[in-house]
């Protein structure tokens, strides 16, 4: 099974902040890799499809990029609503997997 | 608007049985796979079961094999996961989830979860 690991598990920013979470897959998936976002005890929210495609209505500060083995989810400006944890997730050969998450907190 | 709404959830004694159920709406519910997804407390997200949208085809986690059905019936609008054997470690919210438009790779919407907790 493709293994995927996010770092950092942990991220101190404040408002405005230009943030970037990295995930790296244990072999190639090309571009089959998204993004979603969770509030403490609130369902997971879809944020990013196929590395790069923004999901509507997600703001566009929000963007991802990579491919193969290595991913990125950029935030621009780092907004009050946007503290929270957030997972990538891959499809590869009839099995999906998670990243561990990254908690983005206040510094 | 999509919506998903999940039942089922209770606590359960290790090796004994649950079916989880899912209700959707505001969408074609016949034309999209549907997915189980489940989430330990204070632990991560974890890919539990996938049902293609005829119902015809399902896959599972390795963790599950053997001991979980996921079923549908397009008539109602409802997934079904049926648990069997459960052990303590598959304690955790169990979500349902909608598959994105191309019908599976990724999920699209999702329910607010069910609890189980397996413990004697």
């Amino acid at each position: 099974d493709i293994q995927m690991t996010q770092s950092p598990s942990t991220l101190s920013a404040s408002v405005g902040d230009r943030v970037t979470i990295t995930c790296r897959a244990s072999q190639n998936i090309d571009s089959w890799l998204a993004w979603y976002q969770q509030k403490p005890g609130k369902a997971p929210k879809f944020l990013i499809s196929k590395a790069s495609r923004l999901q509507s209505g997600v703001p566009s500060r929000f963007s991802g990029s990579g491919f193969g083995t290595e991913f990125t989810l950029t935030i621009s400006s780092l907004q009050p609503d946007d503290f929270a944890t957030y997972y990538c997730q891959q499809y590869n050969d009839y099995s999906w997997t998670f990243g561990q998450g990254t908690k983005v907190e206040v510094k | 608007q999509v919506r998903l709404e999940e039942s089922g959830g209770a606590v359960v004694q290790p090796g004994k049985s649950l079916r989880l159920s899912c209700v959707a709406s505001g969408f074609f519910f016949g034309s999209y796979g549907m997915h189980w997804v489940r989430q330990a407390p204070g632990k991560g997200l974890e890919w539990v079961a996938f049902v293609a949208f005829d119902g015809k085809n399902t896959l599972y986690a390795d963790s599950v094999v053997g001991r979980f059905f996921i079923s549908r019936d397009n008539s109602m609008g409802t997934i079904y996961l049926q648990m069997d054997s459960l052990r303590p470690e598959d304690t955790a919210v169990y979500y349902c989830a909608k598959g994105d438009a191309s019908g599976w790779y990724f999920f699209e919407y999702w329910g607010q979860g069910t609890l189980v907790t397996v413990s004697s």
